[in-house]
């Protein structure tokens, strides 16, 4: 099973402020990279995927690069809805893995 | 609205057995593939079972050993997870998960889950 390590856990930024979070998976998994957006009672929603593909709804402000096994979700300006937790997701190969998430908070 | 709507959720003993359901609206269940993903209390989110949109296939985690089944029924536009034998290590929010169409395992809409809680 491939592991997704995501770093760091919680990371504490202001508004208007750039946000980078990292994840890095244990083996190869090409492009098929996920980020997920999580706030308290809600339900995940699907950020951005691939090479950089947003999702319906995806602000422009988030986006991803890949380097290898190492992944990268930057949010260039926070906005006060911004401020969740961020899961990465492998779907390369089953089950398709989940990081523990990074904590955005202010 | 497309959204999924999980329920049947509750407080259950362990050996006991809860039948989780998912209410899919906004879209026609049986053009995607879903799944069933759990987050344990402090964890990370765990794929639990995975269903094909003809029910022809059906997929679980190794940790399961068997004790739970996916169903759905594109006629009422519902999913399923039949829980059995639940254990402490059980207790989770679960939540429902329609699949991309065009990427396998990316999951593209979820419920705002249900809490399983497995305690004596």
């Amino acid at each position: 099973e491939i592991v997704m390590t995501q770093s760091p856990a919680t990371l504490s930024v202001s508004p208007g402020e750039r946000a980078t979070l990292s994840c890095r998976a244990s083996q190869s998994v090409g492009i098929n990279l996920a980020w997920y957006q999580h706030k308290p009672g809600q339900a995940p929603r699907l950020l951005i995927y691939g090479e950089s593909t947003r999702a319906t709804g995806t602000p422009a402000r988030f986006s991803s690069t890949a380097s290898g096994t190492e992944f990268t979700l930057t949010v260039s300006s926070l906005q006060p809805e911004d401020f969740a937790v961020y899961y990465c997701q492998q779907y390369n190969d089953w089950p398709g893995t989940f990081g523990l998430g990074t904590k955005l908070e202010i | 609205q497309v959204q999924l709507v999980e329920s049947g959720g509750g407080l259950v003993k362990p050996g006991g057995s809860l039948r989780l359901s998912c209410a899919a609206s906004g879209f026609t269940l049986s053009d995607y593939h879903m799944s069933w993903i759990r987050q344990a209390p402090g964890k990370g989110l765990e794929w639990v079972s995975y269903i094909v949109s003809s029910s022809s296939y059906t997929r679980y985690a190794d940790s399961l050993k068997g004790r739970f089944i996916i169903s759905r029924d594109n006629a009422r536009n519902s999913l399923y997870l039949q829980m059995n034998s639940l254990r402490v290590e059980d207790t989770a929010v679960y939540y429902c998960a329609r699949e991309n169409q065009a990427w396998q395992h990316l999951l593209d809409l979820w419920g705002r889950g249900t809490q399983v809680t497995v305690s004596s």
